[in-house]
């Protein structure tokens, strides 16, 4: 089971539209997560970090965090395609004091 | 307020050849972290450092790799002997503390020839 597992993609929808993109794993002490956002050819760029269970919002993001059922998700309002991209969920687990990327979910936003 | 920098950007080694790769933390951050990333895939972590200290090396390969985090300069990422697959992205990031977000530098395309 890998340590951090998202769904590759690509997700597809239309612009305005909401992009819900979902992340599990499996270290069930993690306390740390972190959503980032990668353009083609560029590095990774932080979009939101959460510590707590429930829900954190900034502008047009909203993180989840489900610690009993070890999912983090990230929703997009009024998607833009500009927010095409992949999208990087990051979790700190207990045994290791640095980020632990899945493999990223490709979204792509339909004009 | 300059963020993570790297340098070079862009590397072009051959075969056999060492590559040293460097990576200046934000302003204010201790913590440095380096990972891989092989054309459409994902982020691998190397290694953790902080200031004159290895933290974290478990994704370090076990030969040709090596990293410092001197007290004063850069962290440098060293591969000795380059292979052609050791043609990727590498990326440095940096947090002020432990077990909280990282900040990236733009990274290091690295090719083997």
């Amino acid at each position: 089971q890998k340590e951090v597992e998202q769904n590759s993609g690509p997700l597809s929808v239309p612009e305005g539209a909401i992009a819900s993109l979902n992340c599990t794993y499996s270290d069930r002490g993690s306390q740390s997560f972190f959503w980032y956002r990668q353009y083609s050819g560029k590095s990774p760029e932080l979009i939101m970090s959460i510590y707590s269970n429930g829900d954190k919002e900034d502008g047009r993001f909203t993180a989840q965090l489900n610690k009993a059922s070890q999912y983090v998700s990230l929703l997009i309002r009024d998607s833009q395609p500009s927010d095409s991209a992949t999208y990087l969920c990051a979790v700190i687990g207990t045994g290791r004091r640095a980020l632990t990327f899945g493999s990223g979910t490709r979204l792509q936003v339909q004009p | 307020n300059a963020g993570v920098m790297q340098n070079p950007r862009h590397l072009v080694r051959r075969r056999g050849q060492e590559a040293r790769l460097r990576c200046s933390p934000m302003k204010g951050h201790s913590h440095v972290y380096w990972y891989r990333q092989l054309p459409e895939e994902g982020l691998k972590f190397m290694v953790y450092l902080q200031k004159e200290n290895i933290i974290d090396e478990s994704g370090m390969p076990k030969e040709r790799f090596s990293a410092e985090f001197p007290k004063e300069g850069p962290s440098i990422l060293r591969i000795q002997q380059v292979v052609r697959g050791d043609s990727a992205a590498y990326f440095c990031a940096s947090s002020p503390v432990q077990n909280t977000e990282a900040f990236f530098g733009q990274g290091t395309r690295l090719t083997v020839v």
